[in-house]
């Protein structure tokens, strides 16, 4: 079975500075995804960025870039120039398969970034 | 982009009713859709993935008759708590994922929620 670890419950980050979110997984699939997701004190969830297992890059969005390392098993999640709209929940989730649906999702972390 | 509307965003409802939530895709058409139960301040746990034209299928633990699922057209699952407990209090986000057209980074889409009280 998959599994998801997000090992820092809650973080604190100064405005304009660079953080760092873990998120290490388990699986025995050669074949899967990764994904972060934002969500805010409402609630909603945000899809920020996407691994594929298979991807020789990093993956990057913005301000937003993943650090894949698929022998350690980790995706952490580094966002730069944190600002105050960063402060939410972060979740790592992943996707079985190329074509799977289902999101096993981590712990979450929370970010509170300072002004 | 694809969007995922979730309806109601808070319910308060006492011991005994049942409550309905409504989850659709209002641009896309999705043949399945999955329900998550978050508690507070943790995870989002998958309780069950619903599909258009069939059963719906319950992850371990999920009580079926507790929580009916129906996905009765391309765009709208809903999901029926019945018989609600205040233990039943939690936030239920629904999602579905647009038509990759063969693209494996398509992201699953969440709408906003449910925020249910069972007093």
């Amino acid at each position: 079975a998959q599994k998801i670890t997000q090992t820092q419950p809650g973080m604190f980050v100064q405005e304009k500075e660079a953080v760092t979110l873990d998120c290490t997984y388990d699986t025995s699939d050669q074949s899967y995804g990764l994904f972060w997701y934002k969500q805010p004190s409402s609630g909603e969830m945000i899809f920020l960025i996407y691994q594929g297992s298979y991807d020789e890059q990093n993956a990057t969005e913005g301000r937003y870039s993943l650090n894949f390392q698929k022998a350690r098993k980790s995706a952490n999640l580094v966002i730069s120039a944190s600002q105050l709209g960063d402060s939410a929940m972060y979740f790592c989730a992943m996707r079985m398969g190329a074509a799977g649906n289902k999101l096993t999702f981590g712990g979450g972390t929370r970010v509170l970034v300072k002004p | 982009g694809a969007v995922v509307s979730q309806h109601p965003s808070r319910v308060i409802c006492k011991s005994g009713t049942s409550v309905k939530i409504e989850c659709r895709s209002l641009d896309f058409q999705a043949t399945t859709m999955f329900w998550y139960r978050q508690f507070p301040k943790q995870s989002l746990m998958l309780m069950a993935t619903s599909n258009e034209g069939s059963k719906a299928t319950y992850e371990q633990g999920v009580e079926k008759d507790k929580f009916l699922i129906n996905h009765a057209s391309l765009t709208l699952s809903t999901l029926t708590v019945t018989s609600a407990h205040p233990e039943d209090s939690s936030f239920y986000i629904c999602s579905a994922r647009p038509p990759t057209g063969g693209r494996n980074n398509s992201p699953l889409h969440f709408g906003n929620g449910t925020r249910l009280t069972v007093t």
